[in-house]
């Protein structure tokens, strides 16, 4: 049963920290998404990649914030410096070429900035 | 513009009512997909159903059944004889043809009662 796997789950650090998530998508999907969710915003695509190439990440707060495909089994996502407002769960979701095709979402990472 | 609206925040049932979970959105294109996501208390979202927008027929996987209607623009579920373990939150998403974005609704917490 394939599956999108995310590390780590839970991570609490404080204000100024760096932050990094990584997601390692579905083998022989090559679409990679990034989401936010809170409950303020709901879930907010932040960034996306296909074939590591990014092609979308207008969601993304570009000063602190920074996605990566070093290679395809592996989507990084890093926060710098973190905020007490970047607090949320951060989805990483995978999906096949085609477009508008089921992404299939990991288990998220849950942060908390103090 | 693209816009899912889950009107209902939360619902509770008793265990073995059936529920049914609204989705209304909107689009200009003509070409479109339709998802539900199911979010349980662990916190992953896990795909339910995706329908692209020249399938009306209604579609029924065991207790789950999806209604689709382009005249009215929504897609509703509904779940027969709902058990304690369909209590999540149940988001419906939106995807034009050609795109990889999907757009999410608020969300809709069900909470199904012993």
């Amino acid at each position: 049963d394939a599956r999108v796997t995310q590390t780590p789950r839970h991570k609490v650090t404080e204000m100024g920290q760096e932050v990094t998530m990584r997601c390692q998508p579905i083998l022989g999907h090559n679409t990679v998404f990034w989401y936010r969710q809170t409950m303020m915003q709901g879930l907010e695509l932040l960034a996306y990649f296909r074939n590591r190439a990014p092609l979308d990440d207008s969601g993304m707060p570009k000063d602190r914030f920074s996605a990566e495909m070093p290679d395809a089994t592996l989507a990084t996502l890093k926060i710098q410096p973190s905020e007490p407002r970047d607090s949320a769960v951060y989805f990483c979701a995978s999906g096949p070429t085609i477009r508008t095709d089921t992404q299939y979402f990991g288990p998220g990472t849950r942060l908390t900035v103090l | 513009a693209q816009k899912v609206t889950q009107a209902q925040t939360e619902i509770s049932v008793v265990e073995k009512e059936d529920v049914t979970l609204d989705c209304v959105y909107e689009t200009r294109d003509t070409t479109y997909y339709l998802f539900w996501y199911k979010q349980p208390p662990s916190g992953e979202l896990v795909f339910l159903i995706r329908r692209n927008s020249f399938d009306e027929q209604n579609e029924i996987s065991g207790r789950y059944s999806w209604n689709f209607q382009k005249s009215t623009s929504s897609f509703n579920f509904t779940i027969t004889a709902s058990q304690v373990v369909d209590s999540a939150v149940y988001f419906c998403a939106l995807s034009a043809y050609n795109t990889d974005k999907l757009i999410f609704g608020t969300g809709t917490r069900l909470q199904v009662f012993p």
